[in-house]
C-alpha cells in the first residue's frame, strides 16, 4: 500500500514568489492534515480536512496561505507571496476514519521550502 | 498554554542502555490519545506507540513502552536496549476527543536523543 505522497520534496524560491505543495493521502483516509515544522520544533497544524471540508483552519495565515481539497482526495497548499519566515518543512498527513479502528496519522516525507 | 510539554531538549544514552523521554500533557477532555513519533535526520515522522486514555495497561511495542500515569498527566516513552539507530528527534503528541470524529493532533517541542557507542 502506498504511503502519503508529497511533491516536490525540495523547493527554493525568492521572497514574494508563489509556491504550491501537493499531497496525496493514503487511499481511504478521509482526514488530511497540513503541518508546518520549523527547524528544531514540533509540527504545527495549519489546516485539517474531513473529506473536502476544511474543519479547522484557525492556524492558517489566510492573508498569504490557501489550501484546497476539491474532491476529498489529494490536496494543494499554496503560499502567495512567500516570505523569508515561511522557510520550513511542510508536512502532509492522513488518518483513517476512527470507526475503522485507526488511531494514528501517517505522514508524508515533507516538502522542505527555502525562501531566499 | 502548552498542551504538550517535553522538558528535555536533548538526551544522551549509552548503547544498550534504557532511556526515558518525558512527556506531560494538559487536557480537560476525558477521551484522548497519546502518541510518540520518531523523526530521524532524514525527516520522516515514524509512528512508534499509542496509548488511549481509557486503556488500563501501559502500551508496549517491541523495545518501546509507554509509562502512562493518568493522574499525573504524564506519558513517558521508555526505550530499552538503545541502538545507534535510535538517535533522532522524538515527539510526544496528543489527540483529544478520540470518540469524536477526527480531532486534531497537538505535538510537543521534541527531545533529541543521541545514542553513544
Amino acid at each position: 500500500e502506498a504511503g502519503v505522497v508529497q511533491s516536490p520534496r525540495y523547493k527554493i524560491i525568492e521572497k514574494k514568489q508563489p509556491v504550491a505543495f501537493w499531497c496525496n493521502p493514503i487511499s481511504g483516509h478521509n482526514t488530511l492534515y497540513w503541518y508546518r515544522q520549523n527547524l528544531g520544533q514540533g509540527p504545527e497544524l495549519l489546516i485539517r480536512y474531513e473529506n473536502e471540508e476544511a474543519v479547522d483552519d484557525s492556524q492558517l495565515p489566510k492573508d498569504r496561505f490557501s489550501a484546497e481539497r476539491l474532491k476529498g482526495v489529494d490536496s494543494t497548499l499554496k503560499i502567495q507571496p512567500a516570505e523569508l519566515g515561511d522557510s520550513a518543512v511542510y508536512l502532509c498527513a492522513s488518518s483513517p476514519p476512527l470507526a475503522t479502528g485507526g488511531n494514528e496519522q501517517f505522514f508524508g516525507p515533507g516538502t522542505r521550502l527555502t525562501v531566499l | 498554554a502548552q498542551k504538550i510539554t517535553q522538558t528535555q531538549p536533548g538526551m544522551f544514552v549509552q548503547e544498550k542502555e534504557a532511556v526515558t523521554l518525558d512527556c506531560t500533557y494538559d487536557t480537560s477532555d476525558p477521551s484522548y490519545g497519546l502518541f510518540w513519533y520518531k523523526q530521524p535526520s532524514s525527516g520522516e515522522m515514524i509512528f512508534l506507540i499509542y496509548q488511549g486514555s481509557y486503556d488500563q495497561q501501559n502500551a508496549t511495542e517491541g523495545r518501546y513502552s509507554l509509562n502512562f500515569q493518568k493522574a499525573r498527566k504524564s506519558a513517558n516513552l521508555v526505550i530499552s536496549a538503545s541502538q545507534l539507530g535510535d538517535s533522532a528527534m522524538y515527539f510526544c503528541a496528543m489527540r483529544e476527543g478520540v470518540k469524536n470524529y477526527g480531532q486534531n493532533f497537538v505535538f510537543g517541542p521534541g527531545t533529541r536523543l543521541s545514542v553513544l557507542p
